[in-house]
């Protein structure tokens, strides 16, 4: 059963101060790992999509990297419109579906 | 904008009401689905619809049909839910049932009295 553990549940910065986010994961097979960002009263926003390990995407102060065995997000200078809660997500060779974490809650204090 | 759109946007019901969800994606996409997400778990998939099949998560109750009558319109019927089912329940779309990029949306928040 494929399995995603993201850490810390919560994190608060302050602007400015660069940090990142964890996404451990079991899976047989990766085929895929996801990043969202969801704001409070929406839904998930689509911001990576990482294949195979060494592969790095960054937008704007966001950059995702990838390990075989977990992925950090990277924030870089963080601003107060980052605060969100982020999803990290699996897609494995046995499944047709994505399996979520449950987020990491990012607040950003001006 | 995503091109996902979800109403109601909140609903408050009875355990003993009848109630529908509607999901409407604009992106041209094959498949779509229902998710449930409750306060500090996971994402939790419920349903799947797509050219290729319909996927159904066995954990979830009878009291939860889904029906997709097109590729652009998704629906959950509720009945006789339970004050646990109060959650956000999530719609999504993707250009197929195989694990593309899914794009969601806003969520219909639920409460169940």
């Amino acid at each position: 059963e494929d399995q995603v553990t993201q850490s810390p549940e919560a994190l608060r910065l302050q602007e400015g101060e660069s940090s990142s986010l964890n996404c451990s994961y079991t899976v047989s097979g990766l085929r895929g790992l996801f990043w969202y960002r969801q704001d409070p009263g929406k839904g998930p926003e689509f911001l990576f999509t990482l294949y195979s390990a060494g592969e790095e995407k960054e937008k704007e102060r966001l950059k995702a990297t990838l390990t075989k065995k977990e992925s950090f997000l990277h924030i870089t200078a963080p601003k107060p419109e980052d605060s969100a809660t982020y999803l990290c997500a699996v897609l494995s060779g046995s499944a047709r579906q994505l399996t979520f974490g449950s987020g990491t809650q990012l607040t950003v204090l001006p | 904008e995503t091109g996902v759109t979800q109403t109601p946007r909140h609903l408050v019901m009875g355990m003993t009401n009848k109630k529908s969800l509607k999901c409407e994606q604009h992106l041209g996409h094959n498949a779509m689905y229902w998710y449930k997400q409750s306060a500090k778990k996971p994402l939790e998939l419920m349903f799947v619809y797509s050219l290729e099949e319909r996927v159904e998560n066995n954990s979830v109750p009878s009291r939860f049909s889904p029906e997709c009558p097109n590729s652009s319109h998704l629906f959950l019927h509720l009945h006789t839910l339970q004050p646990e089912d109060s959650a956000l329940y999530l719609c999504a779309s993707s250009q197929d049932g195989q694990g593309n990029i899914q794009y969601f949306g806003a969520g219909t928040r639920l409460s169940v009295l």
